[in-house]
């Protein structure tokens, strides 16, 4: 039972560049977050999910974009890197009867 | 308001005891939780409490809701090194859904020796 995976673990992108982070979770959680994690303003909500095939916007949504095509996976894509989107990415799973989320062990993201 | 707040530092020495607070501003929150972050690594729950508790205690950790001035607090017992990490206060509003967390900005602990 690996939790919460993400992929990959760094990556550092030159502006307008394209990119896609995994999650992936095998606990078959109907749930699924991603958060941004910025020095000194704690966790942001960029986007979630609350079952396959369905997502919504949270707080910051701008410059991303996610698909929910398997119960297990949530994508989180960057269509054109900007240097604000340099950040510490996580994703998180709950189920629908849990109040507690799970986290995985983040990606760190460069733009330059 | 949505609001979670913490200040950004605390140091305490080891075998003393942490108390790190956490206020926030939307009475209608229902869960509140303290998260722990060590150095290059995601967020670990530590505890939390619903909001028609007063206080949590588990091991070394005490939770102390104060839902009149909204302050919720984080005691650490018998401080050690290992605690040293950022401690997150998050909370989860009724009027958002999918058990959306609001983060407050974290609190650095650094226990000296």
């Amino acid at each position: 039972n690996a939790g919460v995976t993400q992929t990959p673990k760094f990556r550092v992108l030159k502006t307008g560049q394209s990119m896609t982070l995994l999650c992936a979770q095998d606990m078959n959680h109907e749930y699924m977050y991603w958060y941004r994690q910025d020095p000194g303003m704690g966790l942001r909500l960029i986007h979630y999910s609350v079952g396959e095939g369905t997502t919504a916007k949270g707080e910051v949504p701008d410059g991303y974009n996610v698909s929910r095509l398997k119960k297990q996976n949530f994508l989180l894509g960057l269509e054109s890197a900007a240097p604000s989107q340099t950040s510490v990415y996580f994703c998180a799973s709950t189920t629908g009867h849990s109040y507690e989320q799970y986290f995985g062990p983040g990606t760190r993201l460069t733009v330059t | 308001g949505e609001d979670v707040e913490q200040s950004l530092f605390l140091s305490v020495r080891e075998g003393d005891s942490s108390v790190i607070n956490c206020t926030y501003t939307d009475s209608s929150s229902t869960y509140l939780y303290w998260y722990k972050q060590e150095p290059g690594a995601g967020l670990q729950l530590l505890t939390y409490i619903f909001s028609n508790m007063d206080m949590k205690q588990d091991q070394r950790l005490t939770v102390l809701l104060n839902k009149k001035d909204k302050h919720l607090s984080l005691r650490i017992a018998d401080t050690q090194t290992g605690d040293s990490a950022i401690y997150f206060c998050a909370e989860i509003l009724p009027t958002r859904s999918a058990r959306q967390l609001t983060f407050g900005s974290g609190t650095q602990l650094t226990v000296l020796p």
